[in-house]
């Protein structure tokens, strides 16, 4: 998968705790994207970030969940108070750039969340 | 409000014929159309794509077939081998935008 490294591969939680998943983007990459899939649905975006900016969260729940790009280290994506609905799996992806008919996405391997 | 849509589930193919996964879409401001391939327990990986001014784009053995007048697209791959089984996703994105919309995927099944 080019290069995106998320962890962990697979999170168990129980209801009410707390979720992070890290994504390290591509070398090179300073755009990285978040996407989740629910069972027999396509990726749904979450959210996009530049290094230490949020570009476009539209797709985020507006509550329990948040994400950040620092400007050193990986990307994280927080899940306060889980819930059973919180199951799925998220992609990470980075591209070189943010727009434009040429911003192939490069994805990582997944984190499989399951909430208990 | 599925502005890509994946219509067949699955599709079974005989190893060695060709395999055509169709994807329609709604919205005409679309740019740039793309195929992703996933495996279980992997991350989508690009295969191939095509520029909505061009009609056709080929790489080996696929090939992307794209009709505006119909907004429908399809892949094809010939001749199918088994290591093609995957569950493929069609996404479409604008010049001026970054997000991906994606189909809900064809599970392709090859028959050995």
């Amino acid at each position: 998968n080019a290069g995106v490294m998320q962890n962990p591969r697979h999170l168990v939680r129980r209801r009410g705790q707390e979720a992070r998943l890290r994504c390290s983007p591509m070398k090179g990459h300073s755009h990285v994207y978040w996407y989740r899939q629910l069972p027999e649905e396509g990726l749904k975006f979450m959210v996009y970030l530049q290094k230490e900016n949020i570009i476009d969260e539209s797709g985020m729940p507006k509550e329990r969940f948040s994400a950040e790009f620092p400007k050193e280290g990986p990307s994280i994506l927080r899940i306060q108070q889980v819930v059973r609905g919180d199951s799925a799996a998220y992609f990470c992806a980075s591209s070189p750039r943010g727009r434009g008919v040429k911003n192939i996405q490069y994805f990582g391997a997944g984190t499989r969340l399951s909430v208990l | 409000d599925q502005q890509v849509k994946q219509n067949s589930p699955s599709l079974s193919v005989q190893e060695g014929r060709i395999s055509i996964l169709n994807c329609d879409y709604t919205n005409s401001m679309f740019d740039y159309f793309l195929w992703y391939k996933k495996y279980p327990a992997e991350g989508p990986t690009f295969l191939i794509s095509i520029s909505s001014i061009k009609d056709k784009n080929e790489d080996g053995r696929f090939t992307v077939f794209l009709n505006k007048s119909a907004k429908h697209l399809s892949l094809h791959i010939v001749p199918s081998q088994p290591g093609d089984s995957a569950v493929y996703f069609c996404a479409a994105v604008m010049d001026s935008n970054y997000q991906l919309i994606w189909g809900a995927g064809t599970k392709l099944i090859i028959k050995p």
